[in-house]
């Protein structure tokens, strides 16, 4: 079993769409919780980042960690076409630097016009 | 430079022959990372630098792999008598520092070196 599960996909959503993407982990040491989104034949690049448990909030983004429930999500209001792309959820953990991350298999997104 | 550099941004090799892939961070950074991409999959970790000293090879799978980053600045990725299996996008990140809950712990990725092994 994996340490960090996240559904592939493919999601596909109208424009408008609030889109909700989710990940959940078996170790329960995991303090560090990202998400990055991935067009294709690029680098991923970081969206939200945040620290043990909480809500976090970036324009149309928001980020959710429930560390009872080892489970995070990334919820997405008014979706673009053009946030159609992979999003991944990584996470690390001490003692190791937040640099060292665990990545999730990433969701594959389509907004449709 | 303004971003992540790595080249070549494509490989196209045989299987059993010797490859490098290059990556220069961005100027100041002193934290680089090497992972992988498989198709379909999520990033994993392969190595990290701090300075010139390779902190963690611990995701390295094998002895074949090997990484230096001699005037910490740009690393070089080193694969032995590559195999099909290896064939992936190698993906370099950098950072400004390492540890704690910073902006400065903010990973900037390349857009990859996508190796191909026949």
């Amino acid at each position: 079993q994996k340490e960090v599960e996240q559904d592939p996909g493919p999601l596909s959503v109208p424009e408008g769409a609030i889109v909700s993407l989710n990940c959940t982990y078996s170790n329960s040491a995991f303090q560090y919780f990202m998400w990055y989104r991935q067009y294709s034949r690029k680098g991923p690049e970081l969206l939200m980042y945040t620290y043990s448990s909480g809500n976090k909030e970036d324009g149309r983004f928001t980020a959710q960690v429930d560390k009872s429930s080892k489970y995070i999500s990334l919820f997405i209001r008014d979706s673009q076409p053009s946030d159609s792309a992979t999003y991944l959820c990584a996470m690390s953990r001490p003692p190791s630097n937040t640099g060292k991350l665990i990545f999730g298999q990433g969701t594959t997104l389509q907004v449709k016009p | 430079g303004a971003g992540v550099s790595q080249t070549p941004s494509n490989k196209v090799t045989e299987k059993g022959k010797y490859v490098e892939l290059r990556c220069d961070p961005i100027s100041g950074h002193t934290a680089l990372y090497w992972y992988r991409q498989s198709l379909g999959q999520g990033p994993e970790f392969l190595i990290y630098f701090q300075g010139t000293g390779a902190a963690d090879d611990s995701g390295l799978p094998n002895d074949r792999f090997f990484a230096v980053r001699p005037e910490g600045s740009v690393s070089t990725l080193k694969i032995q008598r590559t195999e099909r299996g290896d064939s992936a996008v190698y993906l370099c990140a950098s950072s400004l520092a390492t540890g704690g809950i910073s902006g400065a712990n903010v990973l900037t990725f390349g857009a990859g070196s996508r190796l191909t092994v026949l």
